[in-house]
Parts: C-alpha cells; structure tokens; sequence
C-alpha cells in the first residue's frame, strides 16, 4: 500500500530538548510540506520541499529544522528554540504538480513536560 | 497577502444539503481545493476546481467564480459521518505552498 507514515504518533518534549518527527512517503511524490495545526485552527505551513536537496521556510518556521537527504523522506526537527511547540503536526506529499493534491499522514500530535 | 476566509461553524440535519463558502484574497492562484478532517485525524482531499463552475463527485460538489473570488463545497443527503472539519485551499501561484482557511465545523443532527 502506498501512503505517508509519521511517527511516532505521540511525543512528550521537555524543556530545552530537541525532537524529531518522522515522515516518510513511498508515493514517489516530489514535493513534501509540513503543517502544524492547533486546536480548533487550520493549517500553517513551516516548511515545504519541493525536490531531494532543497526546502523552503513556510509561514512559521522559526524554532524548526527540515532536512531532505532522500525522496521519501521530511524529516521535521522541534528545537528548543520553539518556544510554544505543543500541537498537532502534519506532514503531507504531492506529485509536485501545480494541480497538485496533497496526501496527509496521520499526524504527530506533540506535548511539552 | 493570501488569505481565506469561512464561516467558523455550520449545523444541519442528517439528509438535508449545506452548503459551506470561501471567500479569498490573493493575487493569484491556480486552483481551489477542499479538504475534510475528522477530530484527530488527517485531511483528506474532496475537490480541485481549477477552473470556474461546478465539480460534482458523488454526494460532494464545489464551486468556484474567479470574478467574485468565492467558492463553495456543497454536501448532499448529509449523513452523520459528514460531521468533520472541512477547509478550502489556495496553491498560489506567487510560490509553491498551499494556504489554508480556517476550516468550518459541520455538525450533522438526526
């Protein structure tokens, strides 16, 4: 079955930690984009990859990292520097068209200690 | 700027049609899509009209008029599982991302 993965569904940061979700597609999509999303709200895009290599910061990606070292894989870092990371995060996948549709995982949903 | 604008929260009641707007301010985009999202879960894709008019896909059927910068999901024979979140979308053409609305709570009644 094709699809995107996250893990792990739940993750419990303390102060002045980094973290790491994982995102992982074998949807052979190009572009890949995280989103974080709070209660009740949409969804905001921290940073988005079009091609292996390259990425781009969204609308909020202070106190975030990405890295894109392979295709299926958008790795998304919480660092201590986010100071207000409890939320619900998304990474999601699209072929990398302009009509593009994108695929969501299930989400990480993210607490602070 | 981009943004997207919709109604907060809509109820209706199982068999009836509702019909949820997006109104929009951007200076360009290729296309509108709409995306559902159950509590807890992840969005699901409904629709994309890239052009003006109407896409019907089974009971779900969006709308959307460049002239007067609005579109609109449109849900028949409601069911009790239609209860969700719904948020329109914008891929703008100024970069690659897609902009989100707020999203619009639908409760079904019976």
């Amino acid at each position: 079955d094709g699809g995107i993965t996250q893990s792990p569904k739940y993750l419990f940061r303390k102060e002045g930690q980094n973290v790491t979700l994982s995102c992982e597609q074998n949807l052979n999509h190009d572009a890949m984009y995280w989103y974080r999303q709070d209660p009740g709200q949409g969804l905001r895009l921290i940073y988005y990859s079009q091609i292996v290599n390259d990425f781009q910061k969204g609308d909020i990606a202070e106190g975030y990292s990405v890295s894109r070292e392979k295709k299926e894989s958008f790795p998304l870092t919480v660092t201590s520097a986010q100071k207000n990371p409890t939320a619900f995060y998304l990474c999601a996948s699209s072929i990398g068209s302009v009509e593009e549709t994108q695929y969501f995982g299930p989400g990480t949903r993210l607490l602070v200690l | 700027g981009q943004s997207l604008e919709q109604p907060s929260e809509v109820t209706a009641v199982e068999g009836a049609i509702v019909q949820i707007n997006c109104t929009y301010q951007t200076s360009g985009f290729y296309g509108l899509s709409w995306y559902q999202q159950h509590d807890g879960g992840a969005p699901t894709f409904l629709s994309y009209n890239a052009l003006d008019g109407l896409e019907e896909t089974g009971r779900f059927s969006s709308f959307l008029s460049r002239s007067d910068s609005y579109g609109y999901l449109l849900l028949q024979e409601l069911q009790m599982k239609d209860s969700a979140s719904y948020f329109c979308a914008v891929r703008w053409t100024g970069g690659f991302k897609t902009i989100f609305g707020a999203g619009t709570r639908l409760f079904v009644k019976a």
